[in-house]
């Protein structure tokens, strides 16, 4: 079974800040992590996934199989970053399961 | 281009009737997918299509959930009997192929009365 957990429900920084979302999984194989974005008012979109192991709008993550994590991150948080973060999970059927979302909110 | 389109958008019903929920996926996906979303989770996998074909139903959760693609197109999620913890965000999503990036629809919101 698979099974990814965000454990904080809401993040709240400071324009500038830094921010950490967290997100750990649990899985027996190797696993595909990706991190998806959702807007106020707009669909839910992926934002980026580990194999690709590039930066979107300034965040990255880096897959770290000895802590099971998946920790989203960007070094000085934007206004704009406001929204709902998914981690999500593919095994071999490539079908994501998805954690429960972290709502990071960024104050001016 | 057109994204992935829901219709509709929200849908009010009462216990014990019949809905259909119409997914209109990007033009030349093959892959397309239905999720459920309940209030304060995570979308969780329903079921997919490659082409015509349910490729994967076994996120269904019961025989009361039932999907089509007669065309290799658009997607139908039928629900009988709907109860009331069948409220949620339904999403579609589609994708040119199965391993390639899936791209959502806006979601039909489900109200079971």
């Amino acid at each position: 079974a698979q099974r990814v957990t965000q454990p904080e429900k809401l993040l709240s920084v400071f324009k500038g800040a830094p921010v950490e979302l967290k997100c750990n999984y649990s899985y027996s194989g190797s696993p595909e992590l990706f991190w998806y974005v959702q807007y106020s008012r707009q669909r839910l979109q992926l934002l980026l996934r580990h194999i690709s192991r590039e930066s979107i709008k300034g965040f990255t993550a880096d897959l770290n199989k000895g802590e099971t994590s998946f920790h989203l991150k960007k070094p000085f948080a934007q206004e704009e970053d406001s929204a709902m973060y998914y981690c999500a999970l593919s095994g071999g059927s490539y079908i994501p399961t998805f954690g429960r979302g972290t709502s990071l909110i960024v104050h001016p | 281009g057109a994204g992935v389109s829901q219709t509709p958008s929200n849908k009010v019903t009462e216990k014990g009737k019949y809905v259909e929920l119409r997914c209109d996926p990007i033009s030349g996906h093959t892959a397309l997918y239905w999720y459920r979303q309940s209030l304060g989770q995570g979308p969780e996998f329903l079921i997919y299509f490659q082409g015509t074909g349910a490729a994967d139903d076994s996120g269904l959760p019961n025989d009361r959930f039932f999907a089509v693609r007669p065309e290799g197109s658009v997607s139908t999620l039928k629900i009988q009997r709907t109860e009331r913890g069948d409220s949620a965000v339904y999403l579609c999503a589609s994708s040119l192929e199965l391993y390639n990036e899936q791209f959502f629809g806006p979601g039909t919101r489900l109200t079971v009365l």
